[in-house]
């Protein structure tokens, strides 16, 4: 079974300034994907990056990194120069790789909420 | 590229009735997976449908079931809604890679 634990109920930062958002991550399965969604108020769940378990470099996309460290079983999320607009629930999840079965089930932490300051 | 549409985005229903929503995914992606997300629990993983056949089921009971149609477009329907079925419903598609989630269905029981 998977797990994904996000320790920060809340978290809040200046903007301008970097924020890390922890994820740890519990699994058996010998090759995996990692991922963070950012959900606005409105509901709807964005992709902000994804970070595979062979990949040898750190995923970025953007203001977002991934902080991958596959011995400690971590993969916090970096977002760098903060916005106002970037104050949301943020998730960390996870699936099994390859796919093959089943691209669609992920397995979700509870959640971080941000909130930027002006 | 139209996103994901989710219909209908907001719903009010009774105790012992049922739903039905719908989940219109992104142009050429044959994988639709359905979450359910509370307070409480979080979001939780429905099913996944992947043309036209159930791939894989999360823990729900019977009463939460789905299909996918040739054209991909994927409904959920939940029968003898309980109080508990109030949450917002989300739907995602995708093919080999990332999930592209929609705005979801907000289901509130009374």
């Amino acid at each position: 079974a998977q797990k994904i634990t996000q320790t920060q109920p809340g978290m809040f930062v200046q903007e301008k300034e970097a924020v890390t958002l922890d994820c740890t991550y519990d699994t058996s399965d010998p090759s995996y994907g990692l991922f963070w969604y950012k959900q606005p108020s409105s509901g709807e769940m964005i992709f902000l990056i994804y970070q595979g378990s062979y990949d040898q470099q750190n995923a970025t996309e953007g203001r977002y990194s991934l902080n991958f460290q596959k011995a400690r079983k971590s993969a916090n999320l970096v977002i760098s120069a903060s916005q106002l607009g970037d104050s949301a629930m943020y998730f960390c999840a996870m699936r099994s790789l390859p796919g093959g079965t089943s691209y669609g089930k992920l397995t979700f932490g509870q959640g971080t909420i941000l909130t930027v300051h002006p | 590229k139209a996103g994901v549409t989710q219909t209908p985005r907001y719903l009010i229903k009774t105790r012992g009735q049922q739903v039905t929503l719908s989940c219109s995914p992104i142009s050429g992606h044959r994988s639709v997976s359905w979450y359910q997300q509370t307070p409480g629990q979080g979001l939780q993983f429905l099913f996944e449908y992947f043309s036209e056949t159930q791939r894989n089921k999360g823990n729900f009971p019977g009463r939460f079931s789905g299909r996918q149609f040739s054209n991909s477009r994927s409904e959920m329907n939940v029968s003898t809604l309980e109080l508990g079925d109030s949450a917002l419903y989300l739907c995602a598609s995708s093919n080999t890679g990332e999930l592209f989630f929609g705005e979801g269905s907000r289901l509130t029981v009374l």
